[in-house]
C-alpha cells in the first residue's frame, strides 16, 4: 500500500535551523515534493526531489533517500513568518499529477 | 499573469442538496486536479483532468464528480451533501501531464464548504 508520515508538530527559535523529517511507502515513486501552507491560505511549492540527495533553494533545502522511503526539509535562519504548515507529497509512478499528501507539520518559530 | 482563481471562495449549504466549484487555472496550463483538505484526513486528491478527460481518480464516492471545458477550465460537482463534505477545496493547475514524470502544480485559494 501506499503511506506518508510526517510529525504533527514543530516548534523552533527564530534564527535557529530546524529539519521536518517525511518517510513515504510505495511501490512506484516518481518525486518527492514540499509545499508551505500559511493558516487560511493555499499551499505554495517550495521544493521536488525526484533524485536522491539534497536540493538547495536559498534557506530551504530538500534531501532525498528513495532507497530508505525518506526525505527532510531543513530551514536555516528561521523567521517568523516560516511558521506555517508544511506538506510532503509523493507522486506515485503513472499517477500524472496525483500527489498523495502527508497529514502536514505545523511548525511554530518563537522569538 | 493571474494565479488560480476558484469561484466561490464560501459556501454553505444544507445536507442533501447539490454544489458545483468552478476553477480557473493559470493561463497556458491544461492540467487541473482538485483536493479535499479537512483537519482530520488532510489534503486527499479527488480527480484530475487534462485535455478535457479525466486522467486519475481518487478514493471518493460518486457523489463527486468533475469536468473540464476546453479554455482548461474545471468544475466538480458534489450531489446530495453530507455533513462529512464539510471542507475546504482546492484546485491545483500544472502546465502539462505526464504519467512519466512530475511537475509543479499552482494551487488555488480554495473553496469552503459548509455543509449543515
Amino acid at each position: 500500500g501506499q503511506n506518508i508520515d510526517q510529525p504533527t508538530e514543530m516548534t523552533a527559535t527564530e534564527g535557529a535551523i530546524v529539519q521536518i523529517n517525511c518517510t513515504y511507502q510505495t511501490s512506484g515513486f516518481n518525486g518527492l515534493f514540499w509545499y508551505q501552507q500559511h493558516a487560511g491560505e493555499a499551499p505554495t511549492f517550495l521544493s521536488y526531489n525526484v533524485l536522491d540527495g539534497l536540493e538547495e533553494k536559498g534557506r530551504f533545502s530538500s534531501f532525498l533517500s528513495r532507497s530508505k522511503g525518506y526525505s527532510y526539509l531543513l530551514l536555516k535562519e528561521l523567521q517568523m513568518k516560516d511558521s506555517a504548515s508544511y506538506l510532503c507529497a509523493f507522486l506515485p509512478n503513472n499517477a500524472g499529477n496525483m500527489l498523495t499528501f502527508g497529514g502536514g507539520t505545523r511548525l511554530m518559530v518563537k522569538p | 499573469k493571474a494565479g488560480v482563481t476558484q469561484t466561490p471562495r464560501y459556501l454553505i449549504k444544507t445536507r442533501g442538496q447539490q454544489v458545483t466549484l468552478s476553477c480557473s487555472p493559470i493561463s497556458g496550463h491544461r492540467s487541473v486536479s482538485w483536493y479535499q483538505q479537512t483537519p482530520g484526513q488532510g489534503l486527499q486528491f479527488l480527480f484530475e483532468y487534462f485535455s478535457e478527460t479525466q486522467r486519475n481518480k481518487g478514493n471518493f464516492p460518486g457523489r463527486f464528480s468533475g469536468r473540464q471545458f476546453s479554455n482548461s477550465r474545471s468544475e466538480m460537482n458534489v450531489s446530495t451533501l453530507e455533513l462529512g463534505d464539510s471542507a475546504l477545496y482546492l484546485c491545483a493547475s500544472s502546465l502539462y501531464w505526464s504519467s512519466l514524470s512530475g511537475n509543479e502544480q499552482f494551487f488555488g485559494p480554495g473553496t469552503r464548504l459548509t455543509v449543515l
